[in-house]
């Protein structure tokens, strides 16, 4: 599977807007990029996936580099609602079967 | 509501009780899964089926039994479990089982052994 690497933890402002990287240098041609977050008590819930354009949707934007070897989730005005652990993944059906590998994703606190 | 159910969400069981998880999904999907979360571990995928047949195993221990009778419904039944087994259990549902569609999580079953 190829690996993304993310900062152990985040700390933003209410209101303010959120940058989270993620590395993925070994991505290969046919994997997508999935973000998904995880609050407290619950489990993993979808944000955002591309593959090699820009996404948008409801919840957040997905700005993905040029070759493809990082990308950026972009919560556009943090929430207190949106403090929980960030996972990047990378899934490729013909290599990796239907799995998501989560990693330790990103802790990201948001302040009042 | 996030369209896949888990029940119970909390579950203590003795090491030679026999109990099952059920997970049931609203979604229309066609593939279900089976994750472990373990304290300060990753998620780790155990199970996938896909239009009620299994598809993956993941080395998961015998103790540890899944059945999905239909696409909506998906069980794991637990025997004879030891104390490692401790976790969150996460079930997730999605359309296509090829990575190219996300993946609906419920809220867990919190699993002790004592």
């Amino acid at each position: 599977d190829a690996k993304t690497t993310q900062p152990n933890s985040m700390e933003s402002n209410e209101e303010e807007p959120v940058h989270l990287p993620c590395n993925h240098s070994t991505i290969s041609g046919t994997d997508y990029i999935h973000w998904y977050r995880q609050l407290p008590s619950q489990g993993p819930e979808y944000v955002i996936h591309g593959l090699t354009s820009n996404v948008n949707n409801r919840m957040a934007s997905l700005a993905i580099a040029e070759d493809r070897k990082s990308s950026t989730l972009i919560l556009h005005r943090a929430t207190l609602r949106d403090a929980a652990v960030y996972y990047c993944i990378l899934s490729d059906y013909e290599t990796s079967g239907s799995r998501l590998t989560f990693g330790e994703g990103t802790q990201l606190t948001v302040n009042p | 509501e996030t369209g896949v159910t888990q029940t119970p969400r909390h579950l203590v069981m003795g090491m030679t009780n026999k109990k099952s998880l059920k997970c049931e999904q609203h979604l229309g999907h066609n593939a279900m899964y089976w994750y472990k979360q373990s304290a300060k571990k990753p998620l780790e995928l155990m199970f996938v089926y896909n239009f009620k047949e299994q598809t993956e195993n993941n080395s998961v221990p015998s103790r540890f039994s899944p059945e999905c009778p239909n696409s909506s419904h998906l069980f794991l039944h637990l025997h004879t479990l030891q104390p490692e087994d401790s976790a969150l259990y996460l079930c997730a549902s999605s359309q296509d089982p090829r990575g190219r569609q996300p993946q609906h999580f419920g809220d867990g079953t919190r699993l002790s052994i004592l």
